[in-house]
């Protein structure tokens, strides 16, 4: 099946610094890619759709200048944390889907478990 | 609005069989996704429906009833393994995935 790879699995930040995160899907091509957090005991929750070569989108609430995102070519997503704060510390993962519409399963990448202290 | 409802925790025992339940209220329709979760990690697949009816995979099945907003995962014969949390999620008319918040599922002895 499809592979979704994201890198870092784990890291922990100064507060005030940044974190890139990638993205990448190994054996196809994305032109759309989703990033999502998960805080404790809660479910999965859209932060912003990635699209290849133009602006991200952002749900509501979701600060665009504070979380970064590139979509550079069609296998390659980052999410930058900006100026990371404690309440930023939380589980981000990204997900992608083979071109193809409907019925196809969003692959997921690892998960990058992000602390800031 | 769109809108998901799913239990938060179910607790059933080894060997017995589990059916958690979804309904669900969205903008459009284009099929209906489970998954499961392991703390800590990234939800993996575990079933699609689109069609009313009942798909089989092994010991997990999934149900789906379009006019009524509904679908269940069934888990049957279950293992300690499956401790986990599981997230029903609709994919709408824009194709987006919507998801509920999730059931956690605690296997005891």
């Amino acid at each position: 099946g499809a592979v979704v790879s994201q890198h870092p699995s784990r890291v922990i930040c100064k507060s005030g610094t940044s974190v890139k995160i990638e993205c990448r899907s190994l054996d196809f091509q994305a032109t759309t890619m989703f990033w999502y957090r998960q805080f404790p005991k809660q479910s999965l929750m859209l932060m912003a759709t990635s699209n290849e070569g133009s602006k991200a989108t952002y749900e509501q609430g979701v600060e665009k200048d504070k979380f970064l995102i590139n979509h550079a070519s069609l296998t390659l997503s980052t999410l930058t944390v900006t100026s990371a704060h404690p309440e930023d510390s939380s589980f981000y993962i990204c997900s992608a889907r083979p071109p193809d519409r409907g019925g196809t399963e969003a692959f997921f990448g690892q998960g990058t478990r992000l602390t800031v202290v | 609005g769109q809108n998901i409802d799913q239990p938060t925790e179910m607790t059933a025992t080894e060997g017995a069989i589990v059916q958690i339940n979804c309904t669900y209220q969205t903008s459009g329709f284009n099929g209906l996704f489970w998954y499961q979760q392991h703390a800590g990690e990234a939800p993996t697949f575990l079933s699609y429906n689109v069609l009313d009816g009942l798909e089989e995979k092994g010991r997990f099945s999934s149900f789906l009833s379009r006019s009524k907003g509904y679908s269940y995962l069934l888990l049957k014969e279950l293992q300690m393994k499956d401790s986990a949390s599981y997230l029903c999620a609709v994919q709408d008319s824009n194709y987006q995935l919507i998801w509920g918040a999730g059931t956690k599922l605690i296997i005891k002895p």
